[in-house]
């Protein structure tokens, strides 16, 4: 089965400063990986994408991640962060049967003036 | 082009109802995909639409239906509501539903409170 695992489940940054989320995998075969974005009160919002071509990947908002398969890690980072950042992050695995997203648990990222 | 709605966007029922859910996809998209947030166990996967058929469900009580139309329209339907189906429902729309290939757009969701 895909899975994966979200390692903090609250994130504290200065704006400004370096973002880093983090994010391992479990995958059968190659998977496709995605981060999306969830503001309060908002949809869901898809930030990039990995679906086995490059495997740095830019996303929207100054956002990338890099596919790591040696370290089954997918995380998010951001070289600086903006106070409408803060918003609830979510590591992604498409499943088996390719219809469905699995979801990790979500990391809180706030950030402070 | 208009986003993927839903309606309502809020609702509150009591335990023992039945409650009805509506999501239309982004126009041109066939695939609809529902899922279930709640706090304590994050986004779940409850069913996916293709062409009028469910192609893939995830791992609900029978409580939980769906359907969608020939417009590709969809509903979903909880019956006997429990305190524990509190929560907001999110539907998502893609062009054939590969969600691993293809880019889901999610709508604001339903947020469903049984008292």
């Amino acid at each position: 089965a895909q899975s994966v695992t979200q390692l903090d489940s609250h994130v504290s940054v200065s704006e400004g400063t370096p973002v880093l989320l983090r994010c391992n995998y479990s995958s059968s075969y190659s998977p496709s990986l995605f981060w999306y974005v969830q503001h309060p009160n908002k949809g869901l919002q898809l930030l990039l994408k990995y679906t086995s071509a490059a495997t740095l990947v830019k996303g929207i908002n100054g956002f990338e991640a890099e596919f790591k398969k040696s370290e089954t890690s997918f995380h998010l980072t951001k070289p600086s962060a903006h106070m409408s950042d803060a918003a609830e992050y979510f590591c992604v695995v498409s499943a088996n049967s390719g219809y469905a997203l699995n979801f990790g648990k979500g990391t809180s990222l706030l950030v402070t003036p | 082009k208009a986003g993927v709605t839903q309606t309502p966007r809020y609702l509150i029922k009591t335990r023992g109802q039945q409650v009805t859910l509506s999501c239309s996809p982004i126009s041109g998209h066939r695939s609809v995909s529902w899922y279930q947030q709640t706090p304590g166990q994050g986004l779940q996967f409850l069913f996916e639409y293709f062409s009028e058929t469910q192609r893939n469900k995830g791992n609900f009580p029978g409580r939980f239906s769906g359907r969608q139309f020939s417009n590709s329209r969809s509903e979903m339907n909880v019956s006997t509501l429990e305190l524990g189906d509190s929560a907001l429902y999110l539907c998502a729309s893609s062009l054939a539903g590969q969600a691993n290939q293809e880019t889901q757009y999610f709508g604001p969701g339903t947020r469903l409170l049984v008292l």
